[in-house]
């Protein structure tokens, strides 16, 4: 069965801190990806990664960065967290090949206070 | 760049049938299609290429006009099950960043 893992469901930080979101996929796929979903706003790509230590910025990238070393291992960076980032965050992956389908993890509900 | 969903949201009744519409303001490679129910993560329904390919849900359809970037999901003879906010996501070139519509809510009643 193929998993994507993400490190914790639930996270609550303090506004300043460096916080770390990592997810894991179990299924060798080449592109990973991190979104954020909030009420009516959908999922709202974040950085897209298409191979171990290449990335793309999405559409929403500021305050974020992001880290892939390994190709199962994408993690999602907040430098200084904000209250404004307090939201679910949700990580994927999918195979290259033109018609595979993206497998997303369970979320992290992550809270700054 | 996100694709336009409609309508927002949806209220039917057991057995009615729904269409949800995606369209794009740019050239699409693929359009997918995937239902989120609440607390649970996105599950993949349905992908559709150029050129006419597509692969996905056995009871569920979903069509692909090419010259107009829209997309539409067709759900027919709706069921409890299919209660859920479905995104659609697109893709403009092949192995491409997946960027999603703000999704429509669809809630079935007995």
């Amino acid at each position: 069965d193929v998993k994507v893992t993400q490190s914790s469901r639930y996270l609550v930080k303090r506004t300043g801190e460096k916080v770390f979101l990592e997810c894991v996929q179990d299924m060798d796929h080449e592109n990973m990806f991190w979104y954020r979903q909030d009420p009516g706003l959908g999922l709202r790509l974040i950085y897209f990664s298409y191979d171990v230590k290449m990335k793309e910025k999405g559409d929403i990238p500021e305050g974020y960065s992001v880290s892939r070393e390994k190709k199962e291992r994408f993690s999602l960076i907040l430098e200084s967290a904000s209250t404004s980032q307090t939201s679910m965050y949700l990580c994927a992956s999918s195979q290259t090949g033109g018609y595979t389908e993206a497998f997303f993890g369970q979320g992290t509900r992550l809270t700054v206070v | 760049q996100q694709p336009v969903q409609s309508p927002q949201a949806v209220i039917l009744r057991e057995g009615e049938d729904a269409v949800i519409n995606c369209s794009s303001s740019k050239a699409l490679y693929s359009v997918h299609w995937y239902r989120q129910k609440h607390g649970e993560a996105p599950v993949f329904l349905m992908i559709l290429l150029k050129g006419g390919e597509q692969k996905g849900h056995e009871k569920i359809s979903a069509s692909f006009n090419e010259k107009k970037q829209q997309s539409s999901l067709y759900l027919t003879a709706s069921q409890l099950s299919y209660s859920g906010t479905y995104f659609c996501g697109t893709e403009l070139r092949r192995d491409d960043k997946i960027i999603f519509g703000k999704g429509t809510r669809l809630h079935i009643l007995p």
